[in-house]
């Protein structure tokens, strides 16, 4: 079945770096679009970035421009989000997302924690 | 941006009931509108794209409508699994963004 398994996360200090990946299954990973979203504790969802299917084309929230980069490896069936100068709003859950189609979401991974503290 | 607002953000109802939560942008999005549900310590699950279209092995007591500015999410015959967070988001254009959740509560 479809399924999508996010690594990765853990403490980190602020100002640090930290790199989640996102190992896909089930599906034909280099032809869909993927997408990064985020939740902090007891808040709601935020959008952070899009890759389309190719790699070619790539999109940031603003909160997290410059800092974080989204890639692939299509060989790999594996999503990335290389996360640099980590702050402590940075906390979060960090999920990946499938693309249906466009931008919408279909399949969702289970998630993992960053914990940005000193 | 494109803001999202939903209402109510939270709401009580009992088993068997149906209900609506309705989602306003701050701008025209056509029909670029997505719902979703989330349990506690649980990812999203994904259960309306398009506006109206449901997604695979979604129940049909979900239904979404609307166009534009405005939407609505209804659930019929409210069952105990339905009590859950729900949160729309607009996929017209960057950046992505979601309304602040409705929690759905048992009453």
């Amino acid at each position: 079945q479809v399924q999508l398994v996010e690594s990765g996360g853990g403490v980190v200090q602020p100002g640090g770096s930290l790199r989640l990946s996102c190992a896909a299954s089930g599906f034909t990973f280099s032809s869909y679009g993927m997408h990064w979203v985020r939740q902090a504790p007891g808040k709601g969802l935020e959008w952070v970035a899009f890759i389309r299917y190719d790699g070619s084309n790539k999109y940031y929230a603003d909160s997290v421009k410059g800092r974080f980069t989204i890639s692939r490896d299509n060989s790999k069936n594996t999503l990335y989000l290389q996360m640099n100068s980590l702050r402590a709003e940075d906390t979060a859950v960090y999920y990946c997302a499938k693309v249906k189609q466009g931008l919408a979401f279909d399949i969702w991974g289970q998630g993992t924690m960053v914990t940005v503290s000193s | 941006d494109i803001q999202m607002t939903q209402s109510p953000s939270s709401l009580s109802a009992s088993v068997g009931d149906r209900v609506t939560i309705t989602c306003r942008a701050s701008q025209g999005i056509s029909n670029y509108l997505a719902w979703f549900q989330q349990k506690p310590g649980k990812a999203p699950k994904s259960l309306i794209y398009a506006a109206s279209s449901l997604q695979s092995g979604v129940p049909s007591k979900f239904s979404g409508s609307g166009s534009g500015t405005d939407f609505t999410l209804t659930i019929s015959s409210l069952q105990p699994e339905d009590f859950a967070t729900y949160y729309c988001q607009q996929y017209n254009s960057y950046p992505l963004t979601f309304g602040q959740g409705t929690k759905l509560e048992i009453k």
